[in-house]
């Protein structure tokens, strides 16, 4: 079936460092791919998506570009502020119209001033 | 903004008793998701539907049970709750159709005591 493989943690970084949160998946078809966002307290939102090969996702400095040859789609920001702590869930949707999303488990980011 | 909005943000209940988790969409939405999130597994898709009165079985539907009566309104009923189903509760819904971002509301947090 597929899958979702992602970095999980807990990081904690400092501000303005650089940041990489590794995903990879496992995927018949050709699925599209995200990034989700959960801010303490709250639910998921998106972050980005891509969703063919190639595709570049970016938002609020955060950017994934999705590598059908290595089957990944690693997040990057090069600044984080202490306004990124939140955990981060890659994923992918299964082709078929029900958009049915398979989730990595997440990765907890801390980031300290 | 589409909006998704669960019943309860913090419910304790009691082993045994028959629980309703409720969701409501209000942006026309085909597919509604009903997930769980532990510490260590991610979010997991315990069912989803995609039209009124349908429904399929995720990865975890055991103990579990879905009504769809409106399109936006998506229920999760625990028959029988157990201590094992204390979890964080998460609803979405997102567009029939290729490529569509999912929406999420903002958990709930449920203790079976």
């Amino acid at each position: 079936g597929n899958s979702v493989t992602q970095m999980e943690g807990p990081v904690t970084l400092s501000e303005e460092a650089f940041l990489t949160i590794n995903c990879t998946y496992t995927a018949t078809g050709y699925p599209s791919l995200f990034w989700y966002v959960q801010y303490p307290g709250e639910g998921l939102q998106l972050l980005l998506k891509a969703t063919k090969a190639d595709d570049k996702g970016s938002n609020k400095g955060f950017e994934a570009t999705y590598r059908k040859e290595t089957t990944s789609f690693h997040l990057e920001k090069g600044s984080v502020q202490v306004s990124d702590s939140a955990v981060y869930f890659c994923a992918l949707s299964e082709p078929g119209g029900s958009e049915k999303l398979v989730f990595g488990k997440g990765m907890k980011l801390t980031v300290n001033p | 903004d589409v909006k998704v909005t669960q019943s309860s943000r913090y419910l304790v209940k009691r082993t045994g008793e028959k629980v309703f988790l409720e969701c409501v969409q209000d942006m026309d939405h085909e597919n509604m998701f009903w997930y769980r999130q532990d510490p260590g597994l991610g979010l997991r898709l315990i069912y989803f539907s995609y039209d009124v009165k349908m429904k399929e079985k995720g990865d975890i539907p055991e103990g579990y049970s879905v009504s769809r009566e409106k399109k936006e309104r998506f229920s999760l009923i625990l028959e029988s709750a157990s201590t094992n189903q204390t979890s964080m509760y998460l609803c979405a819904s997102s567009l029939y159709g290729v490529n569509t971002e999912a929406f999420f509301g903002q958990g709930t947090r449920l203790t079976v005591v």
